[in-house]
């Protein structure tokens, strides 16, 4: 089975608002865990990334800390924006190089 | 500096057909992975090259195959298309494991 589970969607929020996408996973060791998005029509953008345990990827006001008490990965963003919408997708890479995504999470906000 | 190319955009094939999508690396990257992605589902991992050769598979029939030429770029073929094979397909290229990988914008295929 996939060993990246993100919650599902869609998730609506009003522009400002606070938000939080959960993923976990499971994984033998400490992979790099990434936070992909993916715009209407689009391939997939890098957000952000953490290589190891504790630390804390961020880009253009969204984060993520890699815990590994918990295997989460949760992304965060104190205030979107209607232009945030889209398609978040959870990702870790394994021991062989190799991209595992969970099923993604669709963002709609609305001003 | 250009990312990952992947041509052509859209394609629309018949059953049993084949097909060839074409992709280049970001410049400086000499991994590729292809990937496939269902509609309304997260992109699953086809193979990955690299130095010319397929360096591991997902899991996927012998009737996708693929090439790297000297230049990093590369190709994935599908032979005798079933509706199913209908997905985004993308291309990633990167230059290490925790680099993370660069997508294109992929390649939209229809099997009618």
């Amino acid at each position: 089975g996939n060993s990246v589970t993100q919650m599902e969607g869609p998730v609506t929020l009003s522009e400002e608002a606070f938000l939080t996408i959960n993923c976990t996973y499971t994984a033998t060791g400490y992979p790099s865990l990434f936070w992909y998005v993916q715009y209407p029509g689009e391939g997939l953008q890098l957000l952000l990334k953490a290589t190891k345990a504790d630390d804390k990827g961020s880009n253009k006001g969204f984060e993520a800390t890699y815990r590994k008490e918990t295997t989460s990965f949760h992304l965060e963003k104190g205030s979107v924006q209607v232009s945030d919408s889209a398609v978040y997708f959870c990702a870790r890479m394994t021991n062989t190089d190799k991209l595992i995504f969970g099923t993604g999470t669709r963002l709609q906000v609305f001003p | 500096d250009a990312g990952v190319t992947q041509s052509p955009t859209h394609l629309i094939k018949t059953r049993g057909q084949q097909v060839t999508l074409r992709c280049s690396p970001k410049s400086g990257h000499d991994t590729v992975s292809w990937y496939q992605q269902a509609l309304g589902q997260g992109p699953q991992f086809i193979f990955q090259y690299y130095e010319e050769e397929e360096r591991q598979r997902g899991n996927f029939p012998d009737r996708f195959s693929g090439h790297q030429f000297p230049n990093y770029s590369s190709e994935l073929n599908v032979n005798a298309l079933l509706l199913g094979d209908s997905a985004l397909y993308l291309c990633a290229s990167s230059s290490g494991p925790t680099a993370g990988y660069t997508f294109g914008s992929g390649t939209r295929l229809t099997v009618v």
